[in-house]
């Protein structure tokens, strides 16, 4: 079964306009989440990160918005550029799971110049 | 800082026959972990080494196996090898548990 659910399986976006890309889990023992950047032909490449302690965390165009109790986390790229086409992944991890990460199914971004 | 290196980048086999990967992780990353990227089923854990020993495991047959050595390197092997078991395989080396994973660019295993 999917632990982690990721929405929307592909998005298109305006030059400028703003990205959102939503995940759910259900195993309140994920405590680390990760959002990674793979470009066709290349491996997932780690973009931004956040643990449940706080509830958003910003770096430059990239924020995750993270809501424990709903168990939601989103990743927003504000000011969305032709450079940012490509496929984004959420991720969840556990303490004592052996460096375990469970992926959402991924989002294909496309932005529009 | 090199990042994770992953060889072959790509590999043609046929069935049955078996196969090695290799990885190298970033410098003083003791963790490796393995994943097959497919477009049905997306990215899933193979398993991990850490100090080189197994921590954990994914649901995947036993012709899947792999090993770490004292350097942090890592090859993966499958053997008997089948149609199904064409996909991109990344390695991702970290500090430890539960940290940033970073990924290689994967090997493109092609089954023919």
């Amino acid at each position: 079964q999917q632990q982690v659910k990721q929405s929307p399986q592909s998005l298109i976006v305006q030059k400028g306009g703003i990205s959102i890309i939503n995940c759910a889990y259900e195993n309140t023992a994920f405590d680390y989440f990760p959002w990674y950047q793979q470009f066709p032909g290349k491996g997932p490449a780690l973009l931004i990160a956040i643990r449940p302690d706080v509830s958003e965390k910003k770096e430059g165009r990239f924020t995750i918005s993270f809501n424990k109790s709903a168990k939601q986390f989103s990743l927003h790229i504000m000011d969305s550029q032709p450079g940012d086409s490509a496929t984004y992944f959420c991720a969840a991890s556990m303490r004592g799971s052996g460096n375990q990460f469970y992926f959402g199914t991924g989002t294909s971004l496309t932005v529009i110049p | 800082k090199a990042g994770v290196t992953q060889t072959p980048r790509y590999l043609i086999k046929t069935r049955g026959q078996q196969v090695t990967l290799s990885c190298s992780p970033i410098s003083g990353h003791r963790s490796v972990s393995w994943y097959q990227q497919t477009p049905g089923q997306g990215l899933q854990f193979l398993f991990e080494y850490f100090s080189e020993t197994q921590r954990n495991k994914g649901n995947f047959p036993g012709r899947f196996s792999g090993r770490q050595f004292s350097n942090s390197r890592s090859e993966m092997n499958v053997s008997t090898l089948e149609l199904g078991d064409s996909a991109l395989y990344l390695c991702a080396s970290s500090f430890g548990q539960n940290q940033p994973q970073h990924f290689g660019d994967g090997t493109r295993l092609s089954i023919l």
